[in-house]
């Protein structure tokens, strides 16, 4: 089995701040981790994907993430909040054997104050 | 390219009422999934189709069937609404399913059952 938590289901930074956004996970076997982040009334889309390769992750508008196993932790950062980054961000993890679809946390909505 | 859409965009049903949801995806992808999103509860997978001419129960499937109709195209029906199934619905399509595929996302079927 496999599970995603997500601390905080809504974060607010003001513009220009660090960004900090945490997911930790559970999984039985090696995971790959992804970050999906959501705009009103849209669907979601990608922001970057850990698949075994290198640590650090850098994903786009500036975002990246950390794989640390001993930790179980995949959080995501941003040096310097913009007031675009406002949405609503997934954590999601999925595995490499047995069913690969990916489970989601319950995400975490951020608030960029000017 | 149009990528993942879905139609209806909103759609209210009475209880007992049956309906499908569309989806369709033109990046030739492989593997196609429905997710529910709940308040608070992230995104749940519902069904999906690693590849043509299969289908598989996801964490929620009780209420739902569904239908790889071909490569492209991949339906969900409800034969008989319940207000529980008041949701917002989301197809979504990988290359792949070996689970590190990304998955794009369609913009969404809000569903309301009265």
């Amino acid at each position: 089995a496999q599970s995603v938590t997500q601390l905080g289901s809504h974060v607010s930074v003001s513009e220009g701040a660090l960004v900090l956004l945490r997911c930790n996970y559970s999984s039985s076997v090696p995971p790959y981790l992804f970050w999906y982040v959501q705009y009103p009334n849209q669907g979601l889309q990608l922001l970057l994907k850990y698949t075994s390769a290198a640590t650090l992750v850098k994903g786009i508008n500036g975002f990246e993430a950390e794989f640390k196993k001993s930790e179980t932790s995949f959080h995501l950062t941003k040096p310097s909040a913009h007031m675009s980054d406002a949405a609503e961000y997934f954590c999601a993890v999925s595995r490499s054997t047995g069913r690969r679809a990916l489970t989601f946390g319950s995400g975490t909505r951020l608030q960029v104050q000017p | 390219n149009a990528g993942v859409t879905q139609t209806p965009k909103f759609q209210v049903l009475k209880t007992g009422q049956s309906m499908t949801l569309q989806c369709a995806q033109d990046m030739n992808h492989n593997s196609m999934y429905w997710y529910r999103q709940d308040p608070g509860m992230g995104l749940r997978l519902i069904y999906y189709s690693a590849s043509e001419g299969t289908t598989d129960k996801g964490e929620v499937p009780n209420g739902y069937n569904v239908s790889r109709l071909n490569k492209r195209e991949f339906s969900l029906r409800l034969e008989s609404a319940a207000p529980s199934q008041t949701s917002v619905y989301f197809c979504a399509s990988s290359e792949a399913s070996t689970g590190k595929e990304t998955q794009y996302f369609g913009p969404g079927t809000r569903l309301l059952v009265l």
